[in-house]
C-alpha cells in the first residue's frame, strides 16, 4: 500500500499563504490524493483531489483561497489569505489497492 | 443539504459488542461507496472498513478483520458498523465518509471496564 508523509505541524501569520505538503511513497508517483481539514472537535471536511499532473477539483463550498498543486511524488495545499478558521489539521489521503484508503499522519497548521 | 449522522457509539465493556448506525440524506447513498474512519482522541485518521455501492465488494483493515462488519441497507440510506469482540484499542471516533467527500460528525466508542 502506498504511504504518505507530511510534516506534523507547520505555521503562518493571518493574512500570509502556507503551503503544506503531502509526500507518496517511492513508485507512488502517479497517484491522485485528496486534502481534507479537521478543525478542532469537527469531523473531517473534504477539501479537494489532486492529480498527478496538477489538476484538481475542489468540494462543495471550498473557497478560491485553497487552491492544490503537484511535482513529481509530492502534492500541494495552499492556502492564501489565511484566516482564524483555518487553524486546523490538515490530512492527505490516497487509495491503496482495493480502493483501500491510505491516510497520511496530518499536519497541524496554527494561525500566528 | 448533506448529511450524515452517526450514532450507536457509547461505553462497552472489553469482548462487547456494538453497532453503529449512519444516516445519510441529502444526496444519492446508493450510488456512493461508503467507509468508516476511525480516530484516537489527539492522533490521526484511521480508515477502517468500505463498503461499495451494492454491498457486494467489502473490505476491512487487518486491525478489524474478523471481528467488525460493515453493511448498508440503499433503500433506508443508512451505513452500519457491526463491532465484535471489541478491544481497549478500539476506542475511537468513527467516522462514516461517502467516497471520502462527505463525513460525519463522528460518534464515540469507549471500551472500557
Amino acid at each position: 500500500q502506498p504511504v504518505l508523509t507530511q510534516s506534523p505541524s507547520a505555521s503562518a501569520s493571518l493574512g500570509a499563504s502556507v503551503k503544506l505538503t503531502c509526500t507518496l511513497s517511492s513508485g507512488r508517483s502517479s497517484y491522485a490524493i485528496a486534502w481534507h481539514q479537521q478543525q478542532p472537535e469537527k469531523g473531517p471536511r473534504y477539501l479537494m483531489n489532486i492529480n498527478s499532473d496538477g489538476s484538481h477539483s475542489k468540494g462543495d463550498g471550498i473557497p478560491d483561497r485553497f487552491s492544490g498543486s503537484s511535482s513529481g511524488a509530492e502534492r500541494y495545499l495552499t492556502i492564501s489569505s489565511l484566516q482564524s478558521e483555518d487553524e486546523a489539521d490538515y490530512y492527505c489521503q490516497t487509495w491503496g489497492t482495493g480502493i483501500l484508503v491510505v491516510f497520511g499522519g496530518g499536519t497541524k497548521l496554527t494561525v500566528l | 443539504e448533506v448529511q450524515l449522522v452517526e450514532s450507536g457509539g457509547g461505553l462497552v465493556q472489553p469482548g462487547g459488542s456494538l453497532r453503529l448506525s449512519c444516516a445519510a440524506s441529502g444526496f444519492t447513498f446508493s450510488t456512493y461507496w461508503m467507509h468508516w474512519v476511525r480516530q484516537v482522541p489527539g492522533k490521526g485518521l484511521v480508515w477502517v472498513s468500505r463498503i461499495n455501492s451494492d454491498g457486494s465488494s467489502i473490505s476491512y483493515a487487518d486491525s478489524v478483520k474478523g471481528r467488525f462488519t460493515i453493511s448498508r441497507d440503499n433503500a433506508e440510506n443508512t451505513l452500519f458498523l457491526q463491532m465484535n469482540s471489541l478491544r481497549a484499542e478500539d476506542t475511537a471516533v468513527y467516522y462514516c465518509a461517502a467516497g471520502v467527500s462527505y463525513w460525519g460528525q463522528g460518534t464515540l466508542v469507549t471500551v472500557s471496564s
